[in-house]
């Protein structure tokens, strides 16, 4: 019963590099999103997919790109990494973009950047 | 746009005490109000959610009651464990911001024994 899995767990970073957080839900949902966390902050989401092939800007989106790869998979891309993007980063995934269903939220990923 | 305000915590409280966590919200029209808890090292969980005025959400143990004349859906137990221990976030879904979510800051609670 895996829900949504997120890699890595945590990850340190130098300032200019890139890298790619990978997040997977088998639960046959439709619509994905990549969330941040900062202390205070609550969660804010960066971006979204509705439905496999769209893919939207969120509240928090510079800095940040996105693949949905297929129904499955939704990876969240730093081009180059800045300090001020450390953050816990959440992948959730729900049935529909619409409606009363809940969000699944896998179990973060740990970013600092240096 | 839509916003969530949560009471700062942490709330530090004896096992078995009384547990209110205040939630309001500032958004119009059609709503769905949540609380998600968030254990140590994990994701959010669903804990309870109300889809209409006055409706009553309730889980574990927990409850919240969405009142629109108040804007508020505060979370509620009676009895805390130590096992409650976690940060919780309210939530709402509707107005401004259509299907997306908008989360409050998350109040950390702690119980002792």
């Amino acid at each position: 019963n895996a829900g949504v899995t997120q890699t890595p767990k945590f990850q340190v970073l130098k300032t200019g590099q890139s890298m790619t957080l990978q997040c997977a839900q088998d639960m046959n949902h439709n619509s994905m999103y990549w969330y941040r966390q900062d202390p205070g902050m609550g969660l804010r989401l960066i971006y979204y997919s509705a439905s496999e092939g769209t893919t939207d800007k969120g509240e928090v989106p510079n800095g940040y790109n996105v693949s949905r790869l297929n129904k499955r998979e939704f990876s969240l891309r730093l081009e180059s990494a800045a300090p001020s993007q450390t953050s816990v980063y959440f992948c959730a995934s729900t049935l529909d973009r619409g409606g009363n269903q809940p969000q699944h939220f896998g179990d973060g990923t740990r970013l600092s950047i240096l | 746009g839509n916003s969530v305000t949560q009471m700062e915590g942490p709330v530090t409280l004896s096992e078995e005490a009384f547990l209110t966590i205040n939630c309001t919200y500032t958004a119009t029209g059609y709503l769905s109000l949540f609380w998600y808890v968030q254990y140590p090292g994990e994701g959010l969980q669903l804990l309870l959610k109300a889809t209409k005025a006055d409706d009553k959400g309730s889980n574990k143990g927990f409850e919240a009651t969405y009142r629109k004349e108040t804007t508020s859906f505060h979370l509620e137990k009676g009895s805390v464990q130590v096992s409650d221990s976690a940060v919780y976030f309210c939530a709402l879904r509707g107005g401004n911001a259509g299907n997306m979510l908008t989360f409050g800051g998350g109040t950390r609670l702690m119980v002792k024994p």
